[in-house]
Formats: C-alpha cells, sequence, structure tokens
C-alpha cells in the first residue's frame, strides 16, 4: 500500500504571496490532518478533514485553509505568505476513528521557505 | 498554552543502556497516547500508543508507561541501539497535541 505523499517537497516563495500544499493519504483513509513543524514550537495542529468537512481546528489565523476532495485528497492554502510561515508542513492520514483512536500516518512533509 | 510538554528537548545515552523520554499533559481530557519518531527529512512515523484505562503498553524493547494521577507518560527503550537516534514526539488524542519533541543519541 502506498503510504502518505505530499508535493512539492520543497518550496519557497516571497511574503506575501499565496500557496497551495497537496497531500494524498493512504488508500481507504477518509481523515487527513496538517500540521506546522517549527524548530520552537515542535508539531502544531492546524486542521482535520474528514470526508470533506473540517472536523477539527487548531489555533492558526484565517490565513491558513484547507480543503478535502471527494477521494480524500487535501489541500492547504496559506495566503499572504509571512516569514514566521516558514516551516515543515506536514499532513498525516488514518482512517478517521470518531475520538482520535487511530493511528496516523505522515507525509514526508513540504519545507516551505518564505523570504 | 502548550498542553503536551516534553521537558528535555535532548537525551544522550550509551548504546545497550535504557533510553528514558518523559512528557507531561495538562488536559485530563486526553485519553489516547502516542509516540512518533521522526528522523531528518522524513515525516514522523509512529511507535507505540496506550488508552488511558491502560497503565503500560510494551512492544518488542519500546515500552511506555501512563500516571493518569500524574498526567506523566514515558517511554522506555532498552536496550538503546545506534538507530533509535532520532527525535520523539509524545501526542495526546484527537488532533495530536503534540508535545515539542526530544532529540535522542544513542552512543556506540
Amino acid at each position: 500500500k502506498a503510504g502518505v505523499t505530499q508535493t512539492p517537497r520543497y518550496l519557497i516563495k516571497t511574503r506575501g504571496q499565496q500557496v497551495t500544499l497537496s497531500c494524498s493519504p493512504i488508500s481507504g483513509h477518509r481523515s487527513v490532518s496538517w500540521y506546522q513543524q517549527t524548530p520552537g514550537q515542535g508539531l502544531q495542529f492546524l486542521f482535520e478533514y474528514f470526508s470533506e468537512t473540517q472536523r477539527n481546528k487548531g489555533n492558526f489565523p484565517g490565513r491558513f485553509s484547507g480543503r478535502q476532495f471527494s477521494n480524500s485528497r487535501s489541500e492547504m492554502n496559506v495566503s499572504t505568505l509571512e516569514l514566521g510561515d516558514s516551516a515543515l508542513y506536514l499532513c498525516a492520514s488514518s482512517i478517521g476513528l470518531a475520538g482520535g483512536q487511530a493511528e496516523q500516518f505522515f507525509g514526508p512533509g513540504t519545507r516551505l521557505t518564505v523570504l | 498554552d502548550q498542553q503536551v510538554k516534553q521537558n528535555s528537548p535532548s537525551l544522550s545515552v550509551q548504546e545497550g543502556r535504557i533510553s528514558i523520554l518523559n512528557c507531561d499533559y495538562t488536559n485530563s481530557m486526553f485519553d489516547y497516547f502516542l509516540w512518533y519518531k521522526k528522523y531528518p527529512a522524513e515525516g514522523p512515523t509512529f511507535l507505540i500508543s496506550i488508552s488511558s484505562i491502560k497503565d503500560k503498553n510494551e512492544d518488542g524493547r519500546f515500552t511506555v508507561f501512563l500516571n493518569k494521577s500524574a498526567k506523566h507518560l514515558s517511554l522506555h527503550i532498552v536496550p538503546s541501539q545506534p538507530g533509535d537516534s532520532a527525535v520523539y514526539f509524545c501526542a495526546a488524542s484527537q488532533k495530536l497535541v503534540f508535545g515539542q519533541g526530544t532529540r535522542l543519541t544513542i552512543n556506540p
């Protein structure tokens, strides 16, 4: 079974631009979660999508948004990029049990650098 | 507000000895905890989990202990091997609130 894939793996943008990251979950998984990893903050939860609906949301500004398609693939969008948005963005998929008691499988991440 | 905390950013252990990684949480509603291991340039990989109805879960060299009254969990790796050198994250419940991670280095 193929793992979680994320594209692109590396991205360089400038302040003020917007970016879209893509995540393809493991086949059969309906839940996709997004995380931001920075050296000082560790892994921070952005949001979770399940069956095309946002089921959980972290404490990030509205510049961070996402969506999920009928095939469970998900995209994350960041508008008006700031220098502090430079991070590794990870997506994780799971079968999506209610209550969260299901193992999440992570993709390799997209390294975003904002100049 | 850091609901899951790993207070040791790094740990160095001799090969063959026991590695103990610690994690504290503040939210008593958390009922499921996981440990993830992360190598550079890769996403985290699941290691072991524990439900709040248990106080211990063992899988080979890895054992997770949960002390609900102290809101504390720990991961024991014994014996430690050089391939265990990685960053370890503990995480809690549904939307996976992660700790900041502990970088474990196993010295041959």
